[in-house]
């Protein structure tokens, strides 16, 4: 039962415009959101993160977005750059499971075209 | 951001060998710290939950016998793999928790039992 979804295995975005990546989630308990990102051999480092209270989070070039409702979280990245060209994934934790486990996407692969 | 060390970064071992992976949290102190696994083009499967002076909490379907999880203090975890096989080969990443409930990632280790 997956609970965070990233139904976009890969994105291609060409340098300068912007990239938008896209969660979805089931559990209606999730309360605090979260976006890493990783490459390949590393451990994830954090980006930037949401609580339910708040529908957008700015953090220079990243902006998380939360729609409660539609339970969809999107990260948007302006302008891209090569070096963001990495995995990203979404995280989620709250209800049951308190704010201790996050449970995580399957990831998007975003390539950053020069 | 936190940063959080893990050693060793690669390992190759002997099968019916034990191996242990610390993580450390440098600049703060967590008194939860989480193993995670990722196997190939996967999301990271969280494996325990470890906290500091008791008794770590482990997933459904982790060997807990197999897999030790020790934190003794409140900027140490280690994850010692017991009797490795072939089939425990894997990425395994640690995570340390702020006090603003963010986890902040080890760089990971790759593991390959012969």
């Amino acid at each position: 039962d997956q609970q965070v979804k990233q139904n976009s295995p890969s994105l291609s975005v060409q340098e300068g415009r912007i990239s938008i990546l896209n969660c979805d989630y089931t559990n209606s308990m999730f309360d605090y959101f979260l976006w890493y990102k990783k490459y390949p051999a590393e451990g994830p480092t954090f980006l930037i993160s949401i609580s339910s209270i708040k529908d957008k989070n700015e953090d220079g070039r990243f902006t998380v977005f939360l729609n409660k409702s539609a339970k969809h979280l999107s990260l948007h990245i302006v302008p891209s750059q090569p070096g963001d060209s990495a995995v990203y994934f979404c995280a989620a934790s709250g209800g049951e499971f308190g704010n201790e486990k996050l449970t995580f996407g399957t990831g998007t692969r975003l390539t950053i075209i020069p | 951001g936190a940063v959080v060390s893990q050693h060793p970064s690669r390992v190759i071992c002997k099968s019916g060998t034990s191996v242990k992976i610390e993580c450390r949290s440098l600049d703060f102190q967590a008194t939860t710290m989480f193993w995670y696994r990722q196997f190939p083009k996967q999301s990271l499967m969280l494996m325990a939950t470890s906290n500091e002076g008791s008794k770590a909490t482990y997933e459904q379907g982790v060997e807990k016998d197999k897999f030790l999880i020790n934190h003794a203090s409140l900027t140490l975890s280690t994850l010692t793999v017991t009797s490795a096989h072939p089939e425990d080969s894997s990425f395994y990443i640690c995570s340390a928790r702020d006090s603003a409930s963010i986890q902040y990632f080890g760089a990971g280790t790759r593991l390959s039992v012969l």
